[in-house]
């Protein structure tokens, strides 16, 4: 068990829908990061907070936000799905700002239907 | 083109041979590398990190960064089916952590 709690952990909506996934990080991890894992585009970096502003960005769509909030928990949010969002999205951790060591949760599989 | 390069795979080794797995990456400004085990629906796993070029070995596993020729290295010894997952390298070159995973690659060592 890596620390890191995402939920839910599966996730079925139709296109067009907004859903919002959660994570909470290891404790005492001031960084969190999201990535998008698909079959054809591998683990892909989406966006990192760090003690809740913003730090670093990646291939997140304009579609995607996310925020992180004063107790360190984290939120990415959907909206406007499409089919070719179905993927794993995981939430990692981390205790540094150089983001050496990042922890990975369980991840949120989501499915658009 | 991606930043970090790996050969998806399959990769199949009988038990107890060694397992090798590269990755070439592009961006010569990268420092931080990382290999990360992931197993079915599971997230990625910390293996091995290492910083700048050299060779880190923890107990059956040793990695390896060339940055002369931009290649990644991770060795494992005495594999067990055990070992059979994904294996992802990743590399990043500043200290924000915004790093560059390779597509992974799959190992299934057999009993």
């Amino acid at each position: 068990d890596s620390g890191v709690t995402q939920t839910p952990k599966h996730l079925i909506t139709a296109t067009g829908q907004r859903v919002t996934l959660r994570c909470s990080p290891r404790s005492g991890d001031l960084s969190v990061y999201w990535y998008q894992q698909s079959l054809d585009q591998g683990l892909q970096f989406l966006i990192q907070y760090y003690n809740g502003e913003e730090r670093a960005k990646g291939n997140i769509l304009e579609r995607f936000s996310a925020q992180q909030f004063p107790d360190l928990h984290s939120e990415l949010n959907l909206s406007s799905l499409e089919l070719g969002d179905s993927a794993l999205y995981f939430c990692a951790s981390s205790a540094d700002r150089a983001g050496e060591k990042l922890f990975f949760g369980s991840g949120t599989q989501l499915s658009v239907l | 083109q991606k930043e970090v390069e790996q050969d998806p795979g399959p990769l199949s080794v009988p038990e107890g041979a060694i397992v090798s797995l590269n990755c070439t990456y592009s961006n010569s400004a990268f420092q931080y590398f990382m290999w990360y085990r992931q197993y079915s629906r599971k997230g990625p796993e910390l293996l091995m990190y290492t910083y700048s070029s050299g060779n880190k070995e923890d107990g059956r596993f040793t990695a390896q960064v060339d940055k002369s020729s931009k290649y990644i290295s991770l060795f494992i010894r005495d594999s067990q089916p055990s070992d059979s997952a994904t294996y992802l390298c990743a590399s990043s070159y500043d200290s924000w952590g915004k790093f560059q995973f390779g597509a992974g690659t799959q190992v299934v060592v057999t009993p």
